[in-house]
């Protein structure tokens, strides 16, 4: 069973509307929880890191939170643009350990159309 | 350079046949990373170097994967005998320290496909 769930699998919106991605995950104890954004073909790029510490942390029109006692985390996109449409993959990293042990989810596509 | 750099983009092959996928990661960086990844699928951890060691090789799937970074800097991954089930878009990524705040930044990928 993946340690990180996201759901949905895929979500298409019109263009200029918000969503919101989840992800659930049971890594425990945990260091920190990211989120990436990945482009057809290419590499994921990071969008956020929140330490089990933190509850919300923001990037432009992406805001991502984190409840750490029901282990679950949100991806919430405003004002979506066509240039959004992309994977979205939820990652997180057990405590005491390094980048190697990173846990990537299977990601949520994401379809803006206009 | 100002990123990760992955050479070929794409590669094509034969079943059976050997492949070197080439990583040049961001200048400074001590730590680099190896994936794989499957359409629809999380990238799979591969191979992490901490300098020229190949600190944490516990991802590789059997014997015909191997990786080497000789100076600590450009990384090859090599696959011999390669099999239909290698396709996949192998990542390459780095970061600054191994640590887990520091954030990895992932080149564009190398896509496989063996025929």
């Amino acid at each position: 069973k993946n340690q990180v769930e996201q759901s949905p699998q895929s979500l298409i919106i019109l263009e200029g509307k918000n969503c919101t991605l989840q992800c659930n995950y049971t890594v425990s104890p945990f260091s920190n929880l990211r989120w990436y954004k990945q482009d057809t073909g290419r590499g994921p790029v990071s969008l956020t890191i929140m330490t089990f510490s933190e509850n919300t942390k923001s990037n432009g029109r992406y805001t991502a939170t984190l409840d750490a006692d029901t282990k679950q985390s949100s991806l919430h996109i405003t004002a979506s643009q066509l240039s959004d449409s992309a994977s979205y993959i939820c990652v997180v990293l057990p405590r005491r350990f390094g980048n190697e042990k990173l846990t990537f989810g299977t990601g949520t596509r994401l379809t803006i159309i206009p | 350079g100002a990123g990760v750099s992955q050479t070929p983009s794409n590669k094509v092959t034969e079943k059976g046949k050997y492949v070197e996928l080439r990583c040049d990661p961001i200048s400074g960086h001590t730590a680099l990373y190896w994936y794989r990844q499957s359409l629809g699928q999380g990238p799979e951890f591969l191979i992490y170097f901490q300098g020229t060691g190949a600190a944490d090789d516990s991802g590789l799937p059997n014997d015909r994967f191997f990786a080497v970074r000789p100076e600590g800097s450009v990384s090859t991954l090599k696959i011999q005998r390669t099999e239909r089930g290698d396709s996949a878009m192998y990542l390459c990524a780095s970061s600054l320290r191994p640590r887990g705040t520091d954030t990895q930044y992932f080149g564009p990928g190398t896509r496989l496909t063996v025929l």
